[in-house]
């Protein structure tokens, strides 16, 4: 199974906006398969945010927001706020096989 | 409400099994495929399995494929995770979650929309 990578940390200031990438290969984020996205926080479930690549849950703040090049998904949060800080997750289904992926964690800290 | 929850985890000696519970309400459980994650302690997520609303297709991750089996009780709402030779690299926390699966002219998805808290698998001597 090929791996989802994401960085491990990114960092931002209350307002600005950060993106977390999320990066496959031509036979998952690349091509057929759309990318999820989850939050978490420590010792808690995680929440689903972003779904079918772009598409926001209801109750899900507009300040997150989903895109994809190429082989490269992205979440993007505007407008950083405290309560952003936790981890983020991206997902896919593997290829053409019904196998599901998890990249690594990014974790998000607000300064 | 939607709700799942978790049971039947606890500590377990190597090689011994297990049998995880995820009890489903407020939603149609027959309509909906199921999906069990893990996470060992401060890791990532990791997918284990997934079954679709009849329990006719089944998948796992390489890593428990022979050794974990996924199964659903419609008439009971419940989920279960039946875990046999564990290893100590099986110690995570263990969630239940709805999976919504499909396709689009844009792509194939499956996503995790609804997640229980999780129940502590712990395998150790």
């Amino acid at each position: 199974q090929s791996a989802l990578t994401q960085p491990a940390s990114v960092s931002g200031s209350p307002g600005q906006s950060i993106t977390i990438s999320c990066t496959g290969s031509s036979s998952d984020v690349g091509s057929y398969n759309l990318v999820s996205w989850y939050q978490q926080y420590p010792d808690k479930a995680p929440k689903l945010m972003i779904y079918e690549g772009t598409k926001r849950p209801s109750g899900v703040s507009n300040r997150f927001s989903g895109s994809k090049s190429g082989n490269t998904a992205s979440l993007t949060i505007s407008g950083l706020q405290a309560e952003d800080e936790a981890d983020y997750y991206c997902s896919s289904y593997a290829g053409s096989s019904t196998d599901v992926l998890f990249g690594g964690g990014t974790k998000l800290t607000v300064l | 409400e939607v709700q799942l929850v978790e049971s039947g985890g606890g500590l377990v000696q190597p090689g011994g099994s297990l049998r995880l519970s995820c009890a489903a309400s407020g939603f149609t459980f027959s309509s909906h495929w199921m999906s069990w994650v893990r996470q060992a302690p401060g890791k990532g997520l990791e997918w284990v399995a997934n079954i679709n609303q009849a329990g006719s297709e089944k998948y796992y991750v390489d890593s428990v494929k022979g050794r974990f089996t996924i199964s659903r009780d419609t008439a009971k709402n419940s989920l279960y995770l039946q875990m046999n030779s564990l290893r100590v690299d099986d110690t995570a926390v263990f969630y239940c979650a709805r999976g919504e699966v499909g396709g689009t002219l844009l792509g194939r998805y499956y996503y995790m929309d609804v997640w229980g808290k999780g129940t502590t698998v712990t395998v150790s001597s």
